[in-house]
């Protein structure tokens, strides 16, 4: 079974903070993702990767960069921490482009 | 830019009952159309239909594809209070390693 590890379940950091979330995958996947939840708007693409040291912008990127300097792991890194980057992430990773994502538990982040 | 509108935003019945959940979609060049089911943590994968596979059906869950109305539903019959969950519909298209997901349908069931 594919497993997608975010590295805390929960977090909390204070305004201005810089950030580093991080999330591995076992299963060698080309493709990477992190998304944030919230109630009412569902799941919005921040950024993904489909390559090693490759990104692209998702949805909404403002505020918040990704590094992949390896194939199992995406880091996103929020550089300046605000109170409306208060959250749920996920992140997620897939074989390629047709095949269903597989998703870790999740980061509650709140900033204070 | 690609779109995907869930309905019923929430629902909620009684454990025996089916239901119907509604995906409809704008995409570019559709490349596929998947459901999600999640419960408190991660969302876990339950069906992709394509154009060559436009029916699932799992157990008490089935999907079906309409590529003419741009549209899915999921059915699940005799509902059982396991099947609350957040109900996630998502569509990739021109750029497939991206997807698209809606706001999602959250189902309540009652004993």
């Amino acid at each position: 079974d594919v497993k997608v590890t975010q590295s805390s379940r929960y977090l909390v950091k204070r305004t201005g903070e810089k950030v580093f979330l991080e999330c591995v995958q076992d299963m060698d996947h080309e493709n990477m993702f992190w998304y944030r939840q919230d109630p009412g708007l569902g799941l919005r693409l921040i950024y993904f990767s489909y390559d090693v040291k490759m990104k692209e912008k998702g949805d909404i990127p403002e505020g918040y960069s990704v590094s992949r300097e390896k194939k199992e792991r995406f880091s996103l890194i929020l550089e300046s921490a605000s109170t409306n980057q208060t959250s749920m992430y996920l992140c997620a990773s897939s074989r390629d482009g047709n095949q269903p994502q597989h998703f870790g538990d999740g980061t509650r982040l709140s900033i204070l | 830019e690609d779109k995907v509108v869930q309905s019923p935003l929430s629902l909620v019945v009684h454990e025996g009952d089916t239901v119907t959940l509604n995906c409809s979609y704008e995409v570019t060049n559709f490349r596929s159309l998947l459901w999600y089911k999640q419960e408190k943590k991660a969302p876990t994968f339950l069906f992709m239909l394509t154009s060559s596979g436009i029916e699932k059906k799992s157990g008490r869950l089935s999907s079906i594809l309409d590529k003419k109305e741009l549209s899915s539903i999921l059915n699940i019959t005799a509902t059982q209070t396991g099947d609350s969950a957040i109900y996630l519909c998502a569509v990739t298209g021109t750029n497939a390693g991206k997807s698209t997901f809606g706001d999602g349908t959250t189902l309540t069931v009652k004993p």
